[in-house]
C-alpha cells in the first residue's frame, strides 16, 4: 500500500519560477525522503528530513515536514529546464526503516 | 565505482518462461532491494535483504524469488512469468546504517 501521495500529480511551469510539490502520508515516520527520476532512468536521492526536523535546505531545494498534518513539501527555487523530471516522496516508518515506501510520483515540466 | 548495475536493460518473455534479473553493487552495501514501477502506481517493494543470507518480503512478493549469497549480488527470479509482471524493475542498495537508496538504471520487462 502506498504511504506517500504527491500533489499535484503534474505541474508545468516556466524556467525561473518556483515549483512546490506536496506529499501526504498515513503513518508515523522515522524520516521522509525525496527522489528525482529523469525519463528512462533510475531514481536519484535529493534530500532527507527526519521526523524531529521541520525544515531542511540543499542548494535550490527546500523541504518542510509537518508531522501533525502528516505532510511534507518540496520547493525547488529558480527552476531550470534540467529540473524536468518525476519526483517521488518516500517514507521510512518508525517500526522499521528496511521498507522505504514510495508515493506514486508527480511529473514536473519546466519550460524554457 | 560503477554503483548499482542491473542487467539486462530490456527483456521480452513469453508467459510461463523463467528468467533472472541481475543486480550487482560495488559499494559494499549490506542492504539491497527490488522495486517494480508501474504507470500510476509509483514504486512497490518486492523483496529486500539486509545482508548475505538474509532476505525478506516486501509489498508485492508473489511470483518472485530472491537469494543473497554474496554482499555484491541480489538476483531476482521469475519462475513462471505472467503478463501482470510486465513492468520496470529497479534494484537499489544502501549501507546498513545509511538511509538513502542508490538505484540502478532499471530493467524493462515485457511478458507476452
Amino acid at each position: 500500500s502506498q504511504q506517500g501521495e504527491e500533489d499535484p500529480q503534474a505541474l508545468s511551469i516556466q524556467e525561473g519560477e518556483n515549483a512546490t510539490m506536496n506529499c501526504s502520508y498515513k503513518t508515523s515516520i522515522n524520516n521522509l525522503q525525496w527522489y528525482r527520476q529523469n525519463s528512462g532512468r533510475g531514481l536519484v536521492h535529493l534530500i532527507l528530513i527526519r521526523s524531529n526536523e521541520r525544515e531542511k535546505h540543499s542548494g535550490r531545494l527546500r523541504v518542510t515536514l509537518d508531522t501533525s498534518k502528516k505532510s511534507s513539501s518540496l520547493l525547488i527555487t529558480a527552476s531550470r529546464a534540467a529540473d524536468t523530471a518525476s519526483y517521488f516522496c518516500a517514507t521510512a516508518s518508525r517500526g522499521g526503516s528496511e521498507k522505504l515506501v514510495f508515493g506514486k510520483g508527480m511529473k514536473l515540466t519546466v519550460n524554457p | 565505482n560503477a554503483g548499482v548495475t542491473q542487467t539486462p536493460k530490456f527483456q521480452v518473455l513469453k508467459t510461463g518462461q523463467s528468467m533472472t534479473l541481475q543486480c550487482a553493487q560495488d559499494m559494499n552495501h549490506e542492504y539491497m532491494s527490488w522495486y517494480r514501477q508501474d504507470p500510476g502506481m509509483g514504486l512497490r517493494l518486492i523483496h529486500y535483504s539486509v545482508g548475505a543470507g538474509i532476505t525478506d518480503q516486501g509489498e508485492v512478493p508473489n511470483g518472485y524469488n530472491v537469494s543473497r549469497s554474496t554482499t555484491e549480488d541480489f538476483p531476482l527470479r521469475l519462475l513462471s512469468a505472467a503478463p501482470s509482471q510486465t513492468s520496470v524493475y529497479f534494484c537499489a542498495s544502501r549501507p546498513q546504517r545509511g538511509e538513502k537508496l542508490f538505484f540502478g538504471s532499471g530493467t524493462q520487462l515485457s511478458v507476452l
